[in-house]
């Protein structure tokens, strides 16, 4: 199966900061890779995606790179703001048969005002 | 709302007691997962259904979890003589089905076990 890992686990910013989240994934196979934010009580949201055949893709103030070479993809925040304070998720899915995301353990943002 | 909506929010049951978790996908999806996360943890693949596929359950830790997707939309989980260690928010997600794409989640039920 798929091994992925995040670093950091936490991560302390002051507002309008950058911010950036590695992904560490094991399956040269994956095609797809997908960060989501979880806020408290709730169930984890997706916030930008990735295919392999993109190298980098910017949605605002948010932006995803993939190393497919490296098997790693990173998520960048600038101008953070404290309601990017949340938990981030990165996701890899590999082709064919079930398409099941394998979840990282985790980032804690916290953006501090 | 459209999204995938669980159901109950929360749940206290004492230990050894059988527990059973809803979870309605968004109309359409032909997707479903089942996920557990424990307290700052991350989240832990339990059950994949895809249409009338035989499910993968191969996240099930033990033989206590069972789960089912009727008539390809409501999916149930059961988890039968609830030990402590099972506290922890169960969380279900749908997706169109069509390939490697976005995961919808819900809010999830936070089981407490006492």
């Amino acid at each position: 199966g798929e091994n992925v890992e995040q670093h950091p686990s936490t991560l302390s910013v002051q507002e309008g900061d950058s911010a950036v989240i590695k992904c560490t994934y094991s399956d040269s196979a994956s095609n797809y890779f997908p960060w989501y934010k979880q806020e408290l009580g709730k169930g984890p949201q997706l916030i930008i995606d990735i295919r392999s055949n993109v190298g980098e893709k910017k949605d605002q103030r948010i932006a995803v790179t993939l190393n497919k070479t490296a098997k790693h993809f990173s998520l960048h925040i600038t101008e953070t703001q404290p309601e990017d304070s949340a938990v981030y998720f990165c996701a890899p899915i590999r082709p064919g048969g079930s398409y099941i995301p394998t979840f990282g353990r985790g980032t804690s943002l916290i953006v501090h005002p | 709302g459209a999204g995938v909506s669980q159901s109950p929010s929360n749940k206290v049951t004492e230990k050894g007691k059988d527990v059973e978790l809803r979870c309605d996908p968004i109309s359409g999806h032909t997707a479903l997962y089942w996920y557990r996360q424990s307290l700052g943890q991350g989240l832990e693949f339990l059950i994949y259904f895809q249409g009338n596929s035989a499910p993968d359950k191969s996240g099930l830790p033990s033989d206590r979890f069972s789960a089912e997707r009727t008539g390809g939309s409501v999916s149930t989980l059961t988890i039968q003589r609830t030990q402590q260690e099972d506290s922890a928010v169960y969380l279900c997600a749908s997706s169109p089905g069509q390939g490697a794409t976005e995961a919808f989640f819900g809010q999830g039920t936070r089981l407490t076990v006492v």
